[in-house]
């Protein structure tokens, strides 16, 4: 089983839905991230979470929440989801305790028409 | 802020040939650098990383130095293969500058042809 696990994988719906995005996770990490990729734009930070308690917005939260429920498991949510947050959506975890490398699911494709 | 720059693609190769992938950053601090690879329907996955200067970050025939001199990490194989067709990204992390979150490039594609 993948240490890094995403449901759904793959997810259409249509504009003004609410859509949850999940991520667990079996490495034991404290840190957990929510990323967007979109085609020749990289990988861009959503939200961030340092534990349970912590969390952050990254540098694009607008139109995002997320929600820690435990220390493995971190959620996206889209409130009312719109045609531009069509994307890839990665989660990643990290130890915090190291050289920063980021250890990635693989990824929701999500579809908003 | 700190930022990553990756040469522009896509690239195409030919199997056998010499790859190299450019990449420059710009950090206040002394941050650690990361190859990253997405192969195709997956997530990414480190493929090399170099934690200080001079650092030579090594994996399945993929070398990257780490030059502060230049501020570049550039990625080089000498004998691409198939299989390494994919999107490899280049990034950098600073515990103490940014709080330990990752900067990536807007990611290069490689495709080797037979």
């Amino acid at each position: 089983d993948a240490d890094v696990t995403q449901t759904p994988r793959n997810r259409i719906t249509k504009t003004g839905k609410r859509i949850m995005l999940e991520c667990s996770q079996t490495k034991g990490h404290d840190r957990m991230y929510w990323y967007r990729q979109d085609p020749g734009l990289g990988l861009r930070l959503i939200y961030y979470s340092f534990d349970v308690k912590d969390i952050n917005k990254g540098e694009i939260s607008d139109g995002y929440s997320v929600s820690r429920q435990a220390q493995a498991k971190f959620s996206l949510s889209l409130e009312s989801a719109i045609p531009n947050q069509t994307a890839l959506y990665f989660c990643a975890t990290s130890s915090g305790r190291d050289t920063g490398e980021l250890f990635f699911g693989e990824g929701s494709r999500l579809t908003v028409l | 802020g700190d930022s990553v720059t990756q040469m522009e693609g896509p690239v195409t190769l030919s199997e056998e040939a010499f790859l190299t992938i450019n990449c420059t950053y710009t950090a206040t601090g002394y941050p650690s650098l990361f190859w990253y690879v997405q192969y195709p329907g997956e997530g990414l996955q480190l493929l090399l990383k170099a934690t200080k200067a001079d650092d030579k970050g090594s994996n399945k025939g993929f070398e990257a130095t780490y030059r502060k001199e230049t501020t570049s990490f550039h990625l080089e194989k000498g004998s691409v293969q198939v299989s390494d067709s994919a999107v490899y990204f280049c990034a950098l992390s600073d515990e103490n500058t940014n709080a330990g979150k990752s900067t990536f490039g807007d990611g290069t594609t490689l495709t080797v042809k037979p």
